[in-house]
């Protein structure tokens, strides 16, 4: 059964057209991530959320937003979409409370962007 | 700040032969380590992990990786390849000191697998 669940499984939005992407989970985890991988290249984290709390990557554009309503749900808001944010978004689960724990990926959501 | 190389970016292999991906890193404090497996259009699967105690860490499907800490290397080895093993694996480092779990990934090797 999958534990994270990213709907939907492509996307496909213009320049410019707000897109938004989500995620829900059933492992009741504290902790998602958003990550974004784009052709050939490493996931590279967008930011993260621990319970309500926001935290950023110091790289991530303003143009990328998120909201998490709720334990189980989490959307990733790309405002302007521009031709290099098409990528793979990677949305992922963890608990904190012990040593490395792993994380929980979805599938994913290829977004394009014409 | 840590970092993680992936030594080779694309490794073609025969059907039944051994495989290793090669992994190092570098970090100022202590790590944990990862191989991920990524299937073509689908999200990361976990292959196993190195947290503490016996180098040796044994994983799904048949892999196995050996942390190194004198040479600061994870490899990732599989005696005997399947046509299934065909995908991009990455590897990535977490810091101990790092309460969330985020994950820094080295750029992926692309294993392919051939009759």
């Amino acid at each position: 059964d999958a534990m994270v669940i990213q709907n939907p499984r492509y996307q496909v939005t213009q320049f410019g057209k707000p897109v938004t992407l989500s995620c829900s989970q059933t492992l009741n985890h504290n902790v998602m991530y958003w990550y974004q991988q784009k052709s050939s290249q490493a996931p590279k984290l967008l930011f993260h959320y621990y319970d309500k709390d926001f935290n950023n990557e110091a790289d991530t554009p303003d143009n990328f937003q998120s909201r998490r309503p709720n334990t189980s749900f989490c959307f990733l808001d790309i405002r302007s979409p521009g031709l290099g944010d098409a990528a793979m978004y990677l949305c992922a689960t963890s608990q904190i409370g012990g040593f490395g724990e792993k994380l929980f990926f979805g599938s994913g959501t290829q977004l394009s962007v014409l | 700040a840590q970092s993680v190389t992936q030594l080779d970016s694309q490794v073609p292999v025969f059907e039944e032969a051994p495989v290793e991906l090669r992994c190092n890193y570098s970090s100022s404090v202590s790590v944990y380590l990862f191989w991920y497996v990524q299937y073509p259009n689908q999200g990361l699967q976990l292959l196993l992990k190195y947290l503490s105690g016996s180098t040796l860490v044994k994983g799904i499907n048949g892999f196995e990786a050996e942390f190194n800490k004198s040479q600061t290397s994870f490899h990732l080895r599989k005696p005997s390849v399947h046509i299934s093993d065909t995908a991009e694996y990455f590897c990535a480092v977490s810091l101990i000191t790092d309460s969330w779990g985020k994950l820094q990934f080295g750029a992926g090797t692309q294993v392919v697998v051939t009759p």
